[in-house]
């Protein structure tokens, strides 16, 4: 069983240039979640979607985009990056109901330039 | 708003010393509380987690944290540190009153281990 599963594991990226970081999980969590880390700050809720068919803003959400077309799936996408999305991008999923616990995928590490 | 914070961004110890790692919860309710563990280029791990069945907490590896509602507090210890622990640990709080598992985390504190 892998779990949760990212990709690309790093990338870097001109500026200006559209990105997608795909996950996907084999679990069949009904919540899925992307956070982004930056040093100092911790982790930062992008978006999230408590069930496939709907997604939700977090914290930081400007700049990025999500869909849940599926269960499994859970893509992010940068439609212009700019150098402030350079950062490590974790996907996380869950059960869903509060207080179960996140799943984290290894994360994807992206520059951009 | 819930908020959590992590005293120390950086905390050294001796192995076989005690490890404390501190974390300070705001909420206006009983939250949900979590510790996991990074080690680097990994992802997160669950260490355990609070979910008021139980004050005290054991998780994996030895360690373990306190729920002190009185203190707003879910500090985490291990008796004993050992080289392996070295890793960054981030506290995180959830909504017990919603029907969403959102986490909101602390900024992590960097454990280093000394021989």
């Amino acid at each position: 069983i892998a779990g949760i599963t990212q990709a690309p594991t790093s990338q870097i990226l001109a500026a200006g240039r559209r990105m997608t970081l795909r996950c996907t999980q084999d679990m069949r969590h009904n919540a899925m979640y992307w956070y982004r880390q930056d040093l100092g700050l911790g982790l930062r809720l992008i978006h999230y979607s408590n069930t496939a068919g709907t997604t939700g803003k977090g914290e930081v959400p400007d700049g990025y985009s999500v869909s849940r077309a599926n269960t499994d799936d859970f893509p992010l996408t940068l439609a212009s990056a700019v150098p402030s999305q350079t950062s490590v991008y974790f996907c996380a999923s869950s059960p869903g109901l509060a207080g179960n616990e996140q799943f984290f995928g290894p994360g994807t590490r992206l520059t951009v330039l | 708003a819930q908020s959590v914070t992590q005293l120390g961004s950086h905390v050294s110890v001796s192995e076989g010393a005690l490890v404390l790692l501190r974390c300070n919860y705001s909420s206006s309710v009983p939250p949900y509380l979590f510790w996991y563990v990074q080690y680097p280029n990994q992802g997160l791990q669950l260490l355990l987690k609070y979910t008021s069945a139980a004050t005290l907490v054991k998780g994996i590896n030895g360690f373990e944290a306190e729920f002190k509602k009185s203190e707003t507090s879910f500090h985490l210890t291990k008796p004993s540190a050992h080289m392996s622990d070295a890793a960054e640990y981030f506290c995180a709080v959830s909504d017990r009153s919603g029907a969403t598992n959102k986490l909101i985390f602390g900024t992590g504190t960097l454990l280093a281990v000394q021989p």
